[in-house]
């Protein structure tokens, strides 16, 4: 229990479909991160939120749109996805501070028919 | 550009010791983390060095050096449990974590 909660763990959707992915911590940090992870490539940061506001948006396509409402939940909103975005889908928190680390949910695992 | 190097698999034997290498080249350094991440699971932070020398917790050891843009995983008394990928992340000037590709240890009996 990493105290980092991801839902759905399997998700497969068309290319037309609209889902969106769930992330919540209960660590009491305030910065969230969405991360893709292919198969023996390092981890792609997408976004990074700090007190609910986006400070990091690394060129990811639009059809990845991510919300905050609050420091505890994180959202991923999908829709018209394609094959090459087939992934495991990491949500993770930290505290911010330098020398801590970031705490990893068990992610979604993703597949684009 | 920025690129962190592992290899990309690596087989040892229980019981034995295996070293994990890690070289980085960074806009920067603000701190290197390893993380173990078990098959369809989280990655878990396993230790962080950001001066110089060894770090030891429990049967894992980290070692960094910064000149040398290098730093390496030690796990002693290899348990079957221990098979794992193990991520190497290094934070850069503008406290970004990069990420290398992880390095898959395969346990055998």
């Amino acid at each position: 229990e990493t105290g980092v909660t991801q839902t759905p763990r399997h998700l497969v959707m068309g290319m037309t479909n609209k889902k969106s992915l769930k992330c919540e911590q209960h660590l009491g940090h305030n910065a969230m991160y969405w991360y893709k992870q292919s198969a023996k490539k390092p981890l792609e940061l997408m976004f990074v939120y700090n007190f609910k506001e986006q400070t990091e948006n690394n060129s990811v396509p639009s059809r990845f749109s991510p919300e905050c409402p609050n420091s505890s939940h994180l959202f991923l909103h999908l829709h018209t996805l394609q094959p090459e975005d087939s992934a495991l889908y990491l949500c993770a928190s930290s505290s911010g501070t330098e020398s801590q680390p970031q705490h990893f949910g068990d992610g979604t695992r993703l597949s684009i028919l | 550009g920025q690129n962190i190097d592992q290899p990309t698999e690596m087989t040892a034997t229980e019981g034995a010791i295996v070293q994990i290498n890690c070289t980085y080249q960074t806009s920067g350094f603000n701190g290197l983390f390893w993380y173990q991440q078990h098959a369809g699971e989280a990655p878990t932070f396993l230790s962080y060095n950001v001066l110089d020398g060894l770090e030891e917790k429990g049967r894992f050891s980290s070692f960094l050096s910064r000149s040398k843009g290098y730093s390496y995983l030690l796990l002693k008394e290899l348990q079957m449990k221990d098979s794992a990928s193990y991520l190497c992340a290094v934070r850069d000037s503008n406290y970004q974590l990069i990420w290398g590709a992880g390095t898959k240890l395969i346990i055998k009996p």
